[in-house]
């Protein structure tokens, strides 16, 4: 298995709703990471776990939740998000966060906020 | 100055056609150099990965990186309609991940 499965592909969500983002991966890689990419733009780094444990939060509002339950799970939790987090958020991962022989991207869950 | 730039296109080209794509950088410091392509609703896929100056090839994909011109480049052969995506070129100045910093990306059209 060398993907990164996100579920759900697409999810509309009212401002006061609760939804959660989940990423699987089973390459046996130990970093894991969010990332959000609007319209035309690089994907921007959110989160990186490296084994289990949170490492990186690049200044994320609190409305943003990770959480990795084991090494092959990463769940975004989503609570009173704004129309501007409307975005396509990329998980990926790496074989540990040293690996430079780059990331492996799932196809992302397109957020639409209303 | 942003620290990667890259000319957002989009360029198109006949079927068949060699693509040139560019990224010009800033940071002297980055070592580590990628390209990603990336169709539409899906996530970046790793195209080739470089580290330090020097070519690489893959099939149709050659990297080239000049790093006393800070620039880099991604040319494809024999263009297809199935190269048709979005291309980003990435960058680190260490071997972490977290450290990647993405091109805007430029959007190829290859037309049959």
């Amino acid at each position: 298995d060398t993907e990164v499965t996100q579920t759900p592909k697409h999810l509309v969500m009212g401002m006061t709703n609760k939804k959660s983002l989940k990423c699987e991966q089973h390459m046996g890689h130990r970093a894991m990471y969010w990332y959000k990419q609007k319209a035309k733009k690089p994907p921007e780094l959110m989160f990186v776990y490296s084994y289990e444990k949170l490492s990186i939060n690049e200044s994320v509002p609190s409305r943003f939740s990770p959480e990795c339950p084991n090494s092959s799970l990463l769940n975004l939790h989503l609570h009173a998000l704004q129309p501007e987090d409307s975005a396509l958020y990329l998980c990926a991962s790496s074989q540990d966060p040293s690996a430079g022989s780059g990331y492996t991207f799932g196809s992302g869950t397109r957020l639409t906020v209303v | 100055q942003k620290e990667v730039e890259q000319d957002p296109g989009p360029l198109s080209v006949p079927e068949g056609a060699i693509v040139s794509l560019n990224c010009t950088y800033s940071n002297s410091a980055f070592q580590y150099f990628m390209w990603y392509r990336q169709y539409s609703r899906k996530g970046p896929e790793l195209l080739m990965y470089t580290y330090s100056s020097g070519n690489k090839e893959d099939g149709r994909f050659t990297a080239q990186v000049d790093k006393s011109s800070k620039y880099i480049s991604l040319f494809i052969r024999d263009s297809q309609p199935s190269d048709s995506a979005s291309y980003l070129c990435a960058m680190s100045r260490d071997n972490y991940g977290q450290n990647f910093v993405f091109g805007p990306g430029t959007r190829l059209s290859v037309l049959p």
